[in-house]
Parts: C-alpha cells; sequence; structure tokens
C-alpha cells in the first residue's frame, strides 16, 4: 500500500540552528516528489519538485535531496521567516500527501 | 496575476444552508481538483477533473457537488451543511494529472465554519 510518512511532527529551531525534515514514502513507481511550505491562513506554495534518487535542488537556506526511500528538506542557518509547516507529498499510482511538518524558528 | 483564485475565503453559514465555493484557474491547466484540510493539516483530495470530466471522485457525502463549466474552472456546492463540514478548502490545478508527476499549485483556500 502507497503510504507517505514525515517526520518529525514539529520542531522548533533557534535561528542558526541548521536541520532536517524527512519525508519516507512507499509508493509503486514514483513519478515525482513534492515539498510545499504553508504559512497560517494560506495555501501550500511549490517548493520543489524531485523525480529520481540521487537529486537534488536548492532554494535561499533550503535544500531538497531524494533517496529511493525517503527525502530530506535540509534548512540550513534559519530565521524566524522559515517558519510554517512543509508538506511533502508523492506521485505514485495516486497523490499522497503527507502530515506535514510544523517548523517553529525562534529568534 | 492570481494564478489559483477561489471565492469567497471566509464563509460563515448556518447549518442546513446550502453554499457554493468558486475557483478559477489563469494557468491553463487541464486538471483541476478540491482538497479538504482538516485541523491537523492533513490535506485529502476530494475531486478532481481534467478537461471537464470527472477523474477522481473520492468517498465524500454526496452533499458535496463539483461542477466545471469548462477547464478553468472548478466549483464546489454544498447541500444541507453539517456542522462537521467545518474546514479549510483549498482549489488547485497541475498541467495534467498530479499522480503522472505534475505539480499541484493551490489556491489560497476557503474558511468554512458551519454554526
Amino acid at each position: 500500500e502507497d503510504q507517505v510518512t514525515q517526520s518529525p511532527e514539529a520542531l522548533r529551531l533557534q535561528e542558526g540552528e541548521s536541520s532536517s525534515l524527512n519525508c519516507s514514502y512507499t509508493v509503486s513507481g514514483l513519478r515525482g516528489l513534492f515539498w510545499y511550505r504553508q504559512d497560517p491562513g494560506k495555501g501550500p506554495e511549490f517548493l520543489f519538485t524531485l523525480y529520481s534518487a540521487g537529486e537534488e535542488k536548492e532554494k535561499e537556506r533550503l535544500k531538497a535531496t531524494l533517496t529511493k526511500k525517503e527525502s530530506f528538506l535540509h534548512i540550513t542557518a534559519p530565521k524566524p521567516e522559515d517558519s510554517a509547516t512543509y508538506l511533502c507529498a508523492v506521485a505514485g499510482n495516486q497523490f499522497y500527501f503527507g502530515t506535514g511538518t510544523s517548523l517553529t524558528v525562534i529568534p | 496575476d492570481t494564478a489559483v483564485s477561489q471565492t469567497p475565503k471566509y464563509l460563515v453559514t448556518q447549518m442546513g444552508n446550502d453554499k457554493s465555493i468558486k475557483c478559477e484557474q489563469n494557468l491553463g491547466h487541464d486538471t483541476m481538483y478540491w482538497y479538504k484540510q482538516d485541523s491537523k493539516k492533513f490535506l485529502k483530495i476530494m475531486f478532481s477533473y481534467n478537461n471537464k470530466e470527472l477523474i477522481i471522485n473520492e468517498t465524500v457525502p454526496n452533499r458535496f457537488s463539483p461542477k466545471s463549466p469548462d477547464k478553468a474552472h472548478l466549483n464546489l456546492h454544498i447541500n444541507s451543511l453539517e456542522l462537521g463540514d467545518s474546514a479549510v478548502y483549498f482549489c488547485a490545478s497541475s498541467q495534467d494529472r498530479a499522480r503522472r508527476g505534475n505539480t499541484i499549485y493551490f489556491g489560497e483556500g476557503s474558511w468554512l465554519t458551519v454554526v
């Protein structure tokens, strides 16, 4: 059965304290793994798409990586404005969202 | 130049009423969706249309009825609203079916509160 799991559910970081969010997946025939950012009161905002193991994408302080079983969203030297919920989604037999990681960056 | 726009943003209504949420996308996409997000931020697919054809119809009460007059519009009508329908409803679109690896773009959401 296809499945997407994100961890941790919540993460609190000090400003400048780098860390990683995890998205583990089990899907038949991965056609893409997607990362989104969602701010309170807003819709999910697309960040990255990864299509094959070994692929990496970067945007400012964020870097997404992909293996055959999981993806990481690395946040380098985070700032308070990086606080948001980060959602992972995978395209397999269907399209599945994870339950998200709520990130809080403390000044 | 909003890509996916939905109205209204906030909707407070009484139990038993009928309401509609409208959605439009100007991205030229072929596929549109309605998602429901619960209090734990989980996004659950409700419906999807591709070129005005219903392609995903998840297990939702038949009080919920989507309608796509053209491929740029997907509206959601809800009959006989219940307290449990209170949630955030997101409209979204993608170039083609998301399960084929196409990126989904979301609207800003419609906050429905049933009292």
